[in-house]
């Protein structure tokens, strides 16, 4: 079946670097994506989302870049801090087009070093 | 309250036994909102609630699991006679309406079915 998937399941940068998270979706229907953050010991945080009508949209500190030709998705984090390190998932909304029912992938560890 | 509220934090059972777990959304959400995250895993969707009713329960995994919501505000979920596969972190979110990905989550039930 179609799924959400990520290309790294670690990535490890030094403090001030720019972070990418990659994701690979292959439900071409997907017309929503959304990163989100989730700390050890917490619930997942809404980080920034895109619709399928964009190719990029930026936040504060990052920026969400949606490439549908080759369902590719990715979050850039600009001049990563500590407070960055956690888990980073994408999630989707799936054939259905609704925006409740997510799918998420299984994660990328984010760690940041001093 | 100020966020989502989820209790018990950490619930530790023994195998046939049923239990019970409790999510106060935001205030004023009227979407809510249950995922499962297995250990290293993405989340996977339960069920989702507008109001009081459930227009989605596809992602309960058996007919062991059930969930309720009273007066639009707080939803108990239930699993019965459980299964030593049912131990997860279930996840409570909620949001304004079922129009964006933003979901507020809590911290999560942590289950441990022995």
């Amino acid at each position: 079946g179609e799924s959400v998937g990520l290309h790294l399941p670690t990535l490890s940068v030094q403090e001030g670097d720019n972070s990418i998270i990659n994701c690979a979706y292959s439900n071409s229907a997907s017309d929503y994506f959304i990163w989100y953050k989730q700390e050890s010991g917490k619930g997942p945080q809404f980080i920034i989302d895109i619709r399928s009508n964009m190719d990029k949209r930026q936040g504060q500190r990052v920026t969400v870049l949606l490439n549908k030709t080759v369902k590719h998705l990715s979050l850039q984090i600009a001049a990563t801090q500590p407070g960055d390190s956690a888990v980073y998932f994408c999630a989707e909304n799936g054939s259905g087009g609704s925006n409740y029912k997510l799918t998420f992938g299984k994660g990328t560890l984010l760690t940041v070093n001093p | 309250g100020a966020g989502v509220s989820q209790s018990p934090s950490n619930k530790v059972t023994e195998k046939g036994k049923d239990v019970e777990l409790r999510c106060d959304p935001i205030s004023g959400h009227t979407a809510l909102y249950w995922y499962r995250q297995s250990l290293g895993q993405g989340l996977e969707f339960l069920i989702y609630f507008q109001g009081n009713s459930a227009p989605d329960k596809s992602g309960l995994p058996s007919d062991r699991f059930s969930a309720e919501r009273t007066g639009g505000s707080v939803s108990t979920l239930t699993i019965q006679r459980t299964q030593q596969e049912d131990s997860a972190v279930y996840l409570c979110a909620s949001s304004f309406f079922q129009g964006t990905g933003e979901l507020f989550f809590g911290e999560g039930s942590r289950l441990t079915v022995l």
